[in-house]
């Protein structure tokens, strides 16, 4: 199975900061990287795919970068909406692997 | 935009079996891929195995292979996660999830990714 190393686990922000999230794979993966984001009591709702494209809808302050084996979430200008959890998934093999997860918190 | 409704939470003993549905409300699947997930308390996400809900093939992830049956049935668009032997480990949220496939750039490469998730089912192995 591909390793998915996700850091950090926590991250606390304030309204309007920017924030980059990492996720590192055991193997090189290309560009097969998705970005969730996940509230509680919500089912995970996918962010970006294919390393950087988002998704439709979600906002332009998203964005993802990276490829085989380096990948980032960065949100610039954090918005209230955006205190979550996000994780990181691969998409290149199976089984899928996740990361496990950075909750991102509101200083 | 299909919509993915788990059932409710359940509470097992250890040895016990799980049954857990998948339903696609509004539409049949668009999708044929189903992948179900897990979470269990403070870990992270891992893969369960997934199925072709066209002709039913499902494939697992190895820990879970000798233990979990992934089923289709397209007349009512539901899939449906059984995992048997359960012990206390077991205990965590599952969900359902679409993978759909995004063809990106020129060349359109195929990317696929989970859009389009279930709300979860918890499941509690306890004596």
């Amino acid at each position: 199975d591909i390793l998915m190393t996700q850091s950090p686990s926590s991250l606390s922000a304030s309204v309007g900061d920017t924030v980059t999230i990492t996720c590192r794979t055991s193997h090189p993966i290309s560009y097969y990287l998705n970005w969730y984001q996940h509230k509680p009591g919500r089912a995970p709702e996918l962010l970006i795919y294919a390393s950087s494209t988002l998704q439709n809808g979600v906002p332009s302050r998203f964005s993802g970068r990276g490829a085989g084996t380096l990948f980032t979430l960065t949100v610039n200008g954090l918005q209230i909406e955006d205190f979550a959890t996000y994780f990181c998934q691969q998409s290149y093999d199976y089984p899928r692997t996740f990361g496990r997860g950075t909750k991102l918190e509101m200083k | 935009q299909v919509q993915l409704v788990q059932s409710e939470r359940d509470v097992k003993e250890p040895g016990a079996s799980v049954k857990v549905s998948c339903k696609a409300s509004g539409y049949t699947f668009t999708n044929p891929v189903v992948m179900w997930v897990r979470q269990a308390p403070g870990q992270g996400l891992e893969s369960v195995g997934w199925i072709n809900t066209l002709d039913g093939r499902a494939e697992y992830s190895p820990k879970f292979q000798n233990r979990v049956t992934l089923t289709t049935d397209s007349f009512s668009a539901t899939v449906y996660m059984e995992l048997r032997s359960l012990g206390p480990d077991d205990t965590a949220r599952y969900y359902c999830a679409l993978q759909k496939t995004f063809r990106v750039g020129p060349a359109r490469i195929g990317y696929s990714a989970l859009d389009g998730w279930g709300q979860g089912t918890t499941v509690i192995v306890s004596s």
